[in-house]
């Protein structure tokens, strides 16, 4: 099956910092990846998706790049808020059948 | 409003003590499946459920059991709870169709075995 690496947290910003959480995969083929955040107190919500080699998903001003060639789904973010603060958790397919796996979270708090 | 609800939210009870949380979604979604949480660990699967009456296990499956006999509930059932058994649980569905990668989760349910 397929399996994920995330950067460990906790990161620490401050209001205005640029973001790069890093995610690295091995995958059979080319499955979809994403990137799922987490609210304090709150359950996983989709942030942002690609679906294929090349592909940016983005989504609150947060962007990650699908590429292949370095196995890489990096999440960026130009200047991130308070607002900002959650667990962000990088995700792909385990297989068809519908399992996701998923890295194991960077904690990212943003201090104004 | 689609959503993928779970209750109780929050749980403390003794070991030995049967307990089952319930999830319930409004999305006709056929896949849910249940994850629990835990520092270090990330999210792990515990069961799934392809359909009505098609369930199976996850990576986790010791000490649970599910059920899906209708489509939108999928309940999590600890028949003995144990302290390890403490975390933070997720249900999710996954959508259909164009968004059959998608997955929902539910606000989820900590519980604690004492």
């Amino acid at each position: 099956g397929n399996s994920v690496t995330q950067m460990e947290g906790p990161v620490t910003l401050s209001e205005e910092a640029f973001l790069t959480i890093n995610c690295t995969y091995t995958a059979t083929g080319y499955p979809s990846l994403f990137w799922y955040v987490q609210y304090p107190g709150e359950g996983l919500q989709l942030l942002l998706k690609a679906t294929k080699a090349d592909d940016k998903g983005s989504n609150k001003g947060f962007e990650a790049t699908y590429r292949k060639e370095t196995t890489s789904f990096h999440l960026e973010k130009g200047s991130v808020q308070v607002s900002d603060s959650a667990v962000y958790f990088c995700a792909l397919p385990y297989n068809q059948g519908g399992k996701l796996i998923f890295g194991q979270g960077t904690e990212l708090s943003v201090k104004p | 409003e689609a959503q993928v609800t779970q209750n109780p939210r929050y749980l403390i009870t003794v070991t030995g003590k049967k307990l089952t949380v319930t999830c319930s979604q409004n999305m006709n979604h056929e896949y849910m499946s249940w994850y629990r949480q835990d520092p270090g660990l990330g999210l792990r699967q515990i069961y799934y459920s392809m359909n009505v009456e098609v369930t199976d296990k996850g990576d986790v499956p010791e000490g649970y059991k599910v059920s899906r006999k209708e489509k939108r509930n999928f309940p999590l059932i600890l028949e003995s709870p144990s302290p390890n058994q403490t975390s933070l649980y997720f249900c999710a569905t996954r959508g259909q169709g164009v968004r059959r990668d998608t997955q929902y989760f539910g606000p989820g349910t900590r519980l604690t075995v004492l």
